[in-house]
């Protein structure tokens, strides 16, 4: 079993769609990252949080530390947000650690 | 500096010869990081530096890989007798962990391996 697992692995949604990307980890963390990857390869940092909530934008990711669980959401979903989204961990209690991935999803927006 | 920037973007070598990446990171930031990507896959940790000192080492990284950054600036990744399985994409990243002790990480847009 990985120790970060995403759901669902592959998401196809109309434009315009309220979209979420589950992330749950079995280990301690002393944060989790939200990574975007476009085809290509660049991968972009979305949000790095260790509690509550961030927005930015159209995208909010929440944790909740004691179900370790986290979600992505994408308000007003548009072909543009179609890439691989990442969630990874820091494992531990000592932040700056390295990164632990989950397969990603696959997030495809059609127009 | 915009950025994190890796060279060579792509390199086709055959089996048995050696390759060599470098990273150059973001000035100020002091942790660097190299991940080895296959396709379809999540990005795998290889190594890290704080500065100069090599922190960790997955035990991915077997003899054949070697990590420096002798200055604690740009880093080299080189892998000797490449073999097929080599072929991944190789992914540097590096931050400048903040007041909490965590920084955001910056990617640099990868240098993609073939092996023939």
């Amino acid at each position: 079993k990985n120790e970060v697992e995403q759901s669902p692995q592959n998401l196809t949604a109309q434009e315009g769609e309220f979209i979420t990307i589950n992330c749950s980890y079995s280990v301690g963390i002393s944060a989790l990252h939200w990574l975007q990857q476009h085809p290509g390869g660049g991968i972009v940092s979305l949000f790095m949080l260790s509690s509550g909530k961030k927005k930015h934008g159209r995208l909010i990711a929440t944790i909740n530390i004691q179900e370790k669980h986290s979600s992505l959401h994408i308000t007003a979903s548009h072909p543009r947000d179609s890439a691989v989204y990442i969630c990874a961990v820091e494992k531990g209690e000592t932040s700056g650690s390295r990164l632990t991935f989950g397969e990603g999803t696959q997030l495809t927006v059609n127009p | 500096d915009t950025g994190v920037s890796q060279d060579p973007r792509h390199k086709i070598t055959k089996r048995g010869q050696n390759v060599t990446f470098r990273c150059d990171p973001i000035s100020e930031h002091n942790r660097l990081y190299w991940y080895r990507q296959t396709l379809g896959q999540g990005p795998e940790f290889l190594t890290y530096f704080q500065n100069e000192a090599q922190l960790e080492k997955s035990r991915l990284l077997s003899d054949r890989f070697s990590a420096e950054r002798p200055k604690g600036s740009f880093s080299t990744l080189e892998i000797q007798r490449t073999e097929q399985g080599d072929s991944a994409m190789y992914l540097c990243a590096s931050s400048f962990p903040g007041p909490s002790g965590t920084g955001e990480l910056f990617f640099g847009e990868g240098s993609r391996l073939t092996v023939l």
